[in-house]
């Protein structure tokens, strides 16, 4: 079964870091791109970025460009984003998703992890 | 300001045809596939169709997909009052070099 499993998302204050972990289990993890995609409080979807399964490929949102760094460790089937200069426009659920062929197909979500920006 | 439009909301009546348009450009919807995807409330977004018209496992067929020039259309048939949720199309962008997702629709089955 595959099991998609957020983390670390917390209250910040603006201007600090966090960064979210997705564990990944009940698939073959490196050989599938991921994805992180964002919903602020009753609002729409976002996408944030993806990753390549081997991480040599990284696209991104331009409100997050240079702030937000997806990365990936496939020995630990594990996908990470890095926040920095977080605001209160970052404020959201962050799900991370399996992505079969790099772009538009999110197949399964996590459960997300709730990021607050606020002081 | 979503890259893809979609009307806020639709509704229709239990038993009933409802389609959910989306419009977008060349550089998304017109060239590059599209995917759409239910969120129910307090749910996590479901994939419902991909590559324009393909169903995944376990959706049923009174989901469907179509794609005409730059628009992309979801159909539900035989409308439930669990179908109600927000429906959301999602293509890759050429000029942007991102996945764009529609605003969303808000189905409400009357």
């Amino acid at each position: 079964e595959v099991q998609l499993v957020e983390s670390g998302g917390n209250l910040v204050q603006p201007g600090g870091s966090l960064r979210l972990s997705c564990a990944a289990s009940g698939f073959t993890f490196s050989t599938y791109w991921m994805t992180w995609v964002r919903q602020a409080p009753g609002k729409g979807l976002e996408w944030v970025g993806n990753i390549k399964q081997d991480g040599s490929e990284k696209y991104y949102v331009d409100s997050v460009k240079g702030r937000f760094t997806i990365s990936r460790d496939n020995a630990k089937n594990s996908l990470f984003l890095q926040m920095n200069s977080l605001s209160a426009e970052d404020t959201a659920v962050y799900y991370c998703a399996r992505t079969p062929s790099g772009g538009q197909t999110l197949d399964y979500w996590g459960q997300g992890t709730l990021v607050t920006v606020s002081s | 300001q979503s890259v893809l439009t979609q009307p806020p909301s639709v509704s229709a009546a239990p038993g009933q045809k409802v389609t959910i348009s989306c419009s977008g450009t060349s550089s998304n919807t017109g060239n590059n596939y599209v995917s759409w995807y239910q969120q129910l409330p307090g749910t996590v977004p479901k994939l419902l169709i991909t590559d324009n018209n393909k169903r995944p496992s376990g959706i049923p067929d009174r989901f469907s997909g179509s794609k005409s020039g730059t628009s992309a259309t979801l159909g539900i048939t035989g409308l439930q009052t669990g179908d109600e949720a927000d429906y959301y199309c999602v293509t890759w962008d050429s000029s942007l070099r991102a996945v764009v997702f529609g605003g969303g629709t808000k189905l409400t089955v009357l």
